[in-house]
């Protein structure tokens, strides 16, 4: 079955320290992959994507993500993390409809919680 | 631009009670999706609509309807709710057909059924 798993419930960093979050998933076929981003009360917010090609992806904040499909694995880092980047993050892979379309289930991983010391 | 917007930010109503959510885009969208997501826990898929017709329902109780009136809305009526329906909805859309697209969520609106 298609899953995704997160196996860290909660980190903690220094402001200023390198960060990786770690995402593993289960998918037989090609894998469409995104993270994405919550602070408290909010809606999710879509740090980057990887569907084909280059297996390092570039996403907003400074953040990017390495698929790499011998781990089934699809970290997200960021060399310097900031108090602001304190929130919930969540790995997803996307579920594509029977007729290979895009609009499909997203399957999320159960989030990472980040929290920065100052 | 990528905003959805949903309102209301925060909802209560009482289990009899008779309520909808909305959800708006104007990004030429043609998917938009609604899911729930309880405290703690990731967002869970209710319901897709694909060039405003229900494409995806996750065995969802009767008591939320989706309706997609036209290419920009998607409402959720809710009624006679249980207070187990208490969570965060979020409305998200894409754009449709075959290719690869990515969802852009909405801020939510945080239902309480008391």
């Amino acid at each position: 079955a298609q899953s995704v798993t997160q196996p860290d419930i909660h980190i903690t960093v220094s402001e200023g320290a390198s960060l990786e979050l770690r995402c593993n998933y289960s998918y037989g076929a090609t894998p469409y992959l995104f993270w994405y981003v919550q602070s408290p009360g909010q809606g999710l917010q879509l740090l980057l994507k990887y569907f084909s090609g280059d297996t390092l992806v570039q996403g907003i904040k400074g953040f990017e993500a390495e698929f790499k499909r011998s781990q089934s694995s699809f970290n997200l880092r960021k060399p310097s993390v900031h108090w602001s980047d304190a929130a919930e993050y969540f790995c997803a892979v996307l579920l594509r409809g029977s007729y290979g379309g895009s609009q499909g289930n997203l399957i999320f991983g159960k989030g990472t919680k980040l929290s920065v010391k100052p | 631009d990528t905003e959805v917007t949903q309102t209301p930010k925060h909802l209560v109503m009482g289990m009899t009670n008779k309520k909808s959510l909305k959800c708006e885009q104007h990004m030429g969208h043609r998917a938009m999706y609604w899911y729930k997501q309880k405290a703690k826990k990731p967002p869970e898929l209710m319901f897709v609509y694909s060039y405003e017709k229900l494409s995806i329902n996750e065995s969802v109780p009767s008591r939320f309807s989706p309706e997609c009136p036209n290419s920009s809305l998607l409402n959720l009526h809710l009624h006679a709710l249980q207070p187990e329906d208490s969570a965060l909805y979020l409305c998200a859309s894409s754009h449709a057909g075959r290719g690869n697209y990515e969802q852009y969520f909405g801020p939510g609106t945080r239902l309480t059924v008391t």
